[in-house]
């Protein structure tokens, strides 16, 4: 069975600093891997995946994520972080069919 | 509709009463997930619906929680003879289609709080 562990229940970190929220996961079988948003009184949203090919992945929001599969780790970073970017944002795996297996999440709260 | 709509977006109830939880996703969406987000955990995943079935029910924590889906749209989760530790979020959430390249849709959830 598939498993994600995000160690930082909180981060915070000043406006502009850069910032990695960790992710792990174990699974025996092929992954799929995905950073999923939430904001403040909003739904989940889909920040960005890993399905194949290129092991760096993007958002449109200059966050990155890179997929490294002999630390079964998919780390998100972003270089300079803005106070928009407070959420809490949660790492999920998937395989097969997209039952996704979620992280506990990590907040990320961001200050002038 | 625009988004994935969940109704009540609150519900306090009493220890002992059943509570139904409504999920209307987005016109189309063949598949239909429900997800439970408890204080200090993850999202735990209770079924998936695609069409009217429910191929995986493996996430319900016990036999006091159901679901259904009619008409490949609406869905009801239905919680029997609550407890208190199903206080949780309930998040719906739907993708057009089964697998990995979907993307999930999320309403923004049913808090609910059992006294």
């Amino acid at each position: 069975a598939q498993s994600v562990t995000q160690l930082d229940s909180q981060v915070p970190v000043f406006e502009e600093a850069p910032v990695e929220l960790r992710c792990n996961y174990s699974s025996s079988v092929s992954v799929y891997l995905f950073w999923y948003v939430q904001y403040p009184n909003q739904g989940l949203q889909l920040l960005l995946k890993y399905l194949s090919g290129s092991t760096l992945v993007e958002s449109i929001n200059g966050f990155e994520a890179e997929f490294n599969k002999s630390q079964t780790s998919f780390h998100l970073r972003k270089p300079s972080v803005h106070i928009s970017d407070t959420a809490e944002y949660f790492c999920a795996v998937a395989t097969g069919f997209q039952k996704l297996v979620f992280g506990t999440g990590t907040r990320l709260l961001v200050s002038p | 509709g625009a988004g994935v709509s969940q109704s009540p977006s609150n519900k306090v109830t009493e220890k002992g009463k059943d509570v139904e939880l409504r999920c209307d996703p987005i016109s189309g969406h063949t598949a239909l997930y429900w997800y439970r987000q408890s204080l200090g955990q993850g999202l735990e995943f209770l079924i998936y619906f695609q069409g009217n079935s429910a191929p995986d029910k493996s996430g319900l924590p016990s036999d006091r929680f159901s679901a259904e889906r009619t008409g490949g749209s609406v869905s009801t989760l239905t919680i029997q003879r609550t407890q208190q530790e199903d206080s949780a979020v309930y998040l719906c959430a739907s993708s057009k289609g089964q697998g990995r390249n979907e993307k999930l849709f999320f309403g923004s959830g049913t808090q609910l709080s059992v006294l």
